[in-house]
Protein backbone atom coordinates (compact mmCIF):
# COMPACT_ATOMS: atom_id res chain seq x y z
CA UNK A 1 0.00 0.00 0.00
CA UNK A 2 1.27 3.63 -1.05
CA UNK A 3 1.78 5.86 1.99
CA UNK A 4 1.27 9.81 1.97
CA UNK A 5 2.45 11.42 -0.55
CA UNK A 6 4.27 15.09 -0.67
CA UNK A 7 5.76 17.47 -2.94
CA UNK A 8 8.33 19.49 -2.68
CA UNK A 9 10.10 18.09 0.02
CA UNK A 10 12.04 21.01 0.87
CA UNK A 11 11.61 24.48 -0.80
CA UNK A 12 13.36 27.86 0.56
CA UNK A 13 12.28 30.95 -0.23
CA UNK A 14 11.78 35.07 0.47
CA UNK A 15 9.53 36.68 2.28
CA UNK A 16 6.82 38.19 0.88
CA UNK A 17 6.72 35.12 -1.65
CA UNK A 18 4.24 32.31 -2.43
CA UNK A 19 4.40 28.83 -2.19
CA UNK A 20 2.25 25.78 -2.86
CA UNK A 21 2.69 22.48 -1.57
CA UNK A 22 0.61 19.27 -2.61
CA UNK A 23 -0.39 16.25 -0.55
CA UNK A 24 -1.79 12.60 -1.94
CA UNK A 25 -3.28 10.69 0.89
CA UNK A 26 -3.61 6.86 0.92
CA UNK A 27 -6.41 5.48 -1.70
CA UNK A 28 -9.56 5.41 0.33
CA UNK A 29 -8.69 7.56 3.44
CA UNK A 30 -11.87 10.22 3.45
CA UNK A 31 -9.89 12.24 6.08
CA UNK A 32 -7.10 14.42 5.41
CA UNK A 33 -5.19 16.79 8.02
CA UNK A 34 -2.63 19.69 6.80
CA UNK A 35 0.30 20.23 10.03
CA UNK A 36 2.53 22.73 10.82
CA UNK A 37 5.25 21.28 12.82
CA UNK A 38 8.04 24.04 13.94
CA UNK A 39 11.55 23.17 14.99
CA UNK A 40 10.99 21.30 18.63
CA UNK A 41 7.48 21.23 18.82
CA UNK A 42 4.85 19.00 18.09
CA UNK A 43 2.44 19.11 15.15
CA UNK A 44 0.36 22.33 14.90
CA UNK A 45 -3.33 21.52 13.00
CA UNK A 46 -4.17 23.93 9.83
CA UNK A 47 -6.69 21.95 8.61
CA UNK A 48 -8.77 19.21 8.63
CA UNK A 49 -10.48 17.80 5.37
CA UNK A 50 -13.71 15.08 5.26
CA UNK A 51 -13.75 13.87 1.68
CA UNK A 52 -13.61 17.35 -0.16
CA UNK A 53 -15.48 19.37 2.79
CA UNK A 54 -13.55 21.47 5.78
CA UNK A 55 -14.44 19.67 9.29
CA UNK A 56 -11.65 22.22 10.88
CA UNK A 57 -9.82 25.03 9.70
CA UNK A 58 -10.17 27.20 13.09
CA UNK A 59 -5.91 27.27 12.78
CA UNK A 60 -5.79 28.03 9.89
CA UNK A 61 -3.99 31.95 9.50
CA UNK A 62 -6.87 32.67 6.49
CA UNK A 63 -5.51 35.96 5.43
CA UNK A 64 -2.63 34.18 4.56
CA UNK A 65 -3.05 30.50 4.41
CA UNK A 66 -5.30 28.45 1.96
CA UNK A 67 -5.87 24.92 1.36
CA UNK A 68 -8.18 22.84 -1.03
CA UNK A 69 -8.90 19.14 -1.28
CA UNK A 70 -9.40 18.51 -5.45
CA UNK A 71 -12.52 16.04 -5.69
CA UNK A 72 -12.27 14.61 -2.35
CA UNK A 73 -8.47 12.85 -3.36
CA UNK A 74 -5.64 15.28 -3.52
CA UNK A 75 -4.82 18.41 -1.89
CA UNK A 76 -2.97 21.44 -2.15
CA UNK A 77 -2.25 23.65 1.27
CA UNK A 78 -0.74 27.35 -0.31
CA UNK A 79 0.94 30.75 1.41
CA UNK A 80 0.56 33.85 -0.03
CA UNK A 81 2.53 36.03 1.26
CA UNK A 82 4.62 33.88 3.84
CA UNK A 83 6.28 35.31 6.89
CA UNK A 84 9.46 34.65 8.66
CA UNK A 85 7.74 32.51 11.22
CA UNK A 86 6.00 30.53 8.27
CA UNK A 87 9.49 28.65 8.80
CA UNK A 88 8.58 25.17 9.74
CA UNK A 89 8.18 21.66 7.90
CA UNK A 90 4.21 20.96 6.90
CA UNK A 91 3.06 17.53 7.29
CA UNK A 92 0.10 16.00 5.35
CA UNK A 93 -1.55 13.09 7.00
CA UNK A 94 -4.56 11.04 6.24
CA UNK A 95 -6.94 8.51 8.02
CA UNK A 96 -9.38 6.33 7.02
CA UNK A 97 -12.51 8.57 8.74
CA UNK A 98 -13.06 11.32 11.28
CA UNK A 99 -14.59 9.20 13.97
CA UNK A 100 -10.93 8.46 15.61
CA UNK A 101 -11.11 4.66 15.48
CA UNK A 102 -7.72 5.10 13.44
CA UNK A 103 -4.85 6.51 13.15
CA UNK A 104 -3.41 8.97 10.93
CA UNK A 105 -0.42 8.27 8.21
CA UNK A 106 2.35 10.90 8.05
CA UNK A 107 3.62 11.48 4.91
CA UNK A 108 7.26 12.34 4.54
CA UNK A 109 6.44 17.03 5.36
CA UNK A 110 7.55 19.47 3.19
CA UNK A 111 10.63 21.50 5.14
CA UNK A 112 9.96 25.12 4.42
CA UNK A 113 12.46 28.09 5.08
CA UNK A 114 11.39 31.38 4.70
CA UNK A 115 14.14 33.77 4.23
CA UNK B 1 -9.48 24.39 25.45
CA UNK B 2 -7.22 20.81 25.36
CA UNK B 3 -4.50 21.21 26.79
CA UNK B 4 -1.65 18.06 26.35
CA UNK B 5 1.25 17.95 28.49
CA UNK B 6 4.21 15.46 28.22
CA UNK B 7 7.08 14.99 30.13
CA UNK B 8 9.55 14.78 30.72
CA UNK B 9 10.73 16.51 27.64
CA UNK B 10 14.36 15.26 27.05
CA UNK B 11 15.41 12.18 28.11
CA UNK B 12 18.81 10.70 28.76
CA UNK B 13 19.14 7.53 29.59
CA UNK B 14 21.51 3.98 29.37
CA UNK B 15 20.92 1.00 27.44
CA UNK B 16 18.98 -1.95 29.59
CA UNK B 17 17.54 0.47 31.51
CA UNK B 18 13.11 1.02 32.25
CA UNK B 19 11.71 4.30 32.24
CA UNK B 20 8.13 5.78 31.71
CA UNK B 21 6.80 9.02 29.62
CA UNK B 22 3.69 10.76 30.78
CA UNK B 23 1.21 12.24 28.79
CA UNK B 24 -1.27 14.16 30.62
CA UNK B 25 -4.08 16.08 29.19
CA UNK B 26 -6.69 18.41 30.28
CA UNK B 27 -10.48 17.07 28.49
CA UNK B 28 -12.45 14.22 28.55
CA UNK B 29 -11.03 11.65 25.90
CA UNK B 30 -11.36 8.14 25.40
CA UNK B 31 -8.82 7.70 22.45
CA UNK B 32 -5.17 8.78 22.49
CA UNK B 33 -2.25 7.98 19.99
CA UNK B 34 1.65 7.91 20.78
CA UNK B 35 3.49 9.15 17.63
CA UNK B 36 7.46 8.31 17.02
CA UNK B 37 9.53 10.71 14.98
CA UNK B 38 13.32 10.35 14.40
CA UNK B 39 15.39 13.11 13.07
CA UNK B 40 14.24 15.03 9.76
CA UNK B 41 11.96 12.13 9.62
CA UNK B 42 7.84 11.69 9.57
CA UNK B 43 5.56 10.37 12.31
CA UNK B 44 5.24 6.88 12.43
CA UNK B 45 1.99 5.79 14.99
CA UNK B 46 3.17 3.54 17.21
CA UNK B 47 -0.19 2.95 19.70
CA UNK B 48 -4.09 3.73 19.16
CA UNK B 49 -5.59 3.57 22.33
CA UNK B 50 -9.42 3.27 22.48
CA UNK B 51 -10.70 2.96 25.70
CA UNK B 52 -9.85 3.38 29.70
CA UNK B 53 -7.82 0.77 30.93
CA UNK B 54 -6.49 -0.08 27.28
CA UNK B 55 -3.55 -1.33 27.07
CA UNK B 56 -0.83 -1.83 24.00
CA UNK B 57 2.47 -3.59 24.14
CA UNK B 58 4.75 -3.63 21.04
CA UNK B 59 8.40 -5.16 21.25
CA UNK B 60 10.04 -2.60 24.41
CA UNK B 61 7.56 -0.13 24.20
CA UNK B 62 4.09 -0.58 26.35
CA UNK B 63 1.55 2.06 26.30
CA UNK B 64 -1.22 2.44 28.56
CA UNK B 65 -4.46 4.61 29.15
CA UNK B 66 -6.32 5.98 31.89
CA UNK B 67 -9.34 8.07 31.01
CA UNK B 68 -10.22 8.76 34.50
CA UNK B 69 -7.09 9.96 35.72
CA UNK B 70 -6.13 11.89 31.70
CA UNK B 71 -3.57 10.14 31.64
CA UNK B 72 -1.37 8.23 29.43
CA UNK B 73 1.89 6.05 30.02
CA UNK B 74 4.81 4.91 27.67
CA UNK B 75 7.08 2.70 28.96
CA UNK B 76 10.14 1.47 27.69
CA UNK B 77 11.87 -1.66 28.95
CA UNK B 78 15.19 -2.30 28.58
CA UNK B 79 15.85 0.82 26.36
CA UNK B 80 18.04 0.02 23.41
CA UNK B 81 19.87 2.83 21.51
CA UNK B 82 17.15 1.91 18.19
CA UNK B 83 14.84 3.63 20.41
CA UNK B 84 16.28 7.14 20.41
CA UNK B 85 13.56 9.26 19.14
CA UNK B 86 10.81 11.75 19.54
CA UNK B 87 7.71 10.39 21.06
CA UNK B 88 4.35 12.40 21.00
CA UNK B 89 1.49 11.35 22.49
CA UNK B 90 -1.77 12.56 20.75
CA UNK B 91 -5.23 13.28 22.44
CA UNK B 92 -8.63 13.43 20.29
CA UNK B 93 -11.36 15.20 22.78
CA UNK B 94 -14.48 13.16 23.38
CA UNK B 95 -16.20 16.27 21.49
CA UNK B 96 -15.91 15.23 18.43
CA UNK B 97 -16.31 19.00 17.03
CA UNK B 98 -12.87 19.35 19.24
CA UNK B 99 -9.25 18.71 17.12
CA UNK B 100 -6.72 16.44 18.19
CA UNK B 101 -4.08 18.47 19.87
CA UNK B 102 -0.26 16.77 20.04
CA UNK B 103 2.05 16.71 23.15
CA UNK B 104 5.15 18.59 22.72
CA UNK B 105 7.05 15.62 22.08
CA UNK B 106 9.63 13.58 24.38
CA UNK B 107 13.12 14.05 22.78
CA UNK B 108 14.31 10.19 24.25
CA UNK B 109 18.22 9.55 24.10
CA UNK B 110 19.42 6.39 24.50
CA UNK B 111 23.35 6.11 25.30
CA UNK B 112 25.21 3.00 24.12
Amino acid sequence: EAGVAQSPRYKIIEKRQSVAFWCNPISGHATLYWYQQILGQGPKLLIQFQNNGVVDDSQLPKDRFSAERLKGVDSTLKIQPAKLEDSAVYLCASSLDQGGRYEQYFGPGTRLTVT
Amino acid sequence: ELKVEQNPLFLSMQEGKNYTIYCNYSTTSDRLYWYRQDPGKSLESLFVLLSNGAVKQEGRLMASLDTKARLSTLHITAAVHDLSATYFCAVEPMNRDDKIIFGKGTRLHILP
